[in-house]
């Protein structure tokens, strides 16, 4: 069964740090690029950013609502996604969902986790 | 405002057939990027539903259906049931964000 379980939600202030996990399992997790979509509450999807994986050299790529904030990793011994948000805003708070696809697929995504409430407030 | 411009909502009676359009520009999906759809039953995570514009992934039944002209795509979904109220989102590729965009969603309601 394939599962994407994210952890490390919470509440934090404006200009706050967070880290967000995302544990897979039960795919070939080095053979998929890996994502962060977030969901404001009551709006629609917003892509984060990607990072690909060995053989498309794990580069990442960026919104730009979160470029120079936001840094995507993963750990493909651990099959597990990251992310780190730094000077965390308002307008950042958003249920954060990692998805996978398989390389060279065309972009869509094939599994989601359940998600992930982050709430940035004073 | 999103580079996919989908309807806000939709609805149907039960049996019926709706579709939902996605119109994108010249950078996304006339630039020839495929488009995706994806549900959102409530308080869960999206799931997708067509792949590379026309492709339903095992386990979707053929009752949704994708296609693309030009700039744009839809999603039909015939033979409308109360368990197809959900949120639809479409998601392609932007050249000119260097990155992927979505539809804003649109609400499915079934009468």
């Amino acid at each position: 069964e394939v599962q994407l379980v994210e952890s490390g939600g919470g509440l934090v202030q404006p200009g706050g740090s967070l880290r967000l996990s995302c544990a897979a399992s039960g795919f070939s997790f080095s053979d998929h690029y890996m994502d962060w979509v977030r969901q404001a509450p009551g709006k629609g999807l917003e892509w984060v950013g990607r990072t690909r994986n060995k053989g498309n050299s794990y580069t990442t790529e960026y919104a730009a609502s979160v470029k120079g904030r936001f840094t995507l990793s993963r750990d493909d011994s651990k099959n597990s996604l990251y992310l780190q948000m730094n000077s965390l805003k308002v307008e950042d708070t958003a249920v954060y969902y990692c998805a996978s696809g398989r390389v060279a697929s065309g972009g869509y995504y094939s599994y989601w986790g359940q998600g992930t409430l982050v709430t940035v407030s004073s | 405002q999103s580079v996919l411009t989908q309807p806000p909502s939709v609805s149907g009676a039960p049996g019926q057939r709706i579709t939902i359009s996605c119109t994108g520009s010249s950078s996304n999906i006339g630039a020839g990027y495929d488009v995706h759809w994806y549900q959102q039953l409530p308080g869960t995570a999206p799931k997708l539903l067509i792949y590379n514009n026309i492709n339903r992934p095992s386990g979707v039944p053929d009752r949704f259906s994708g296609s693309k002209s030009g700039t744009s795509a839809s999603l039909a979904i015939t033979g409308l049931q109360a368990e197809d109220e959900a949120d639809y989102y479409c998601q392609s590729y932007d050249s000119s964000l260097s990155g992927w965009v979505f539809g804003g969603g649109t609400k499915l309601t079934v009468l």
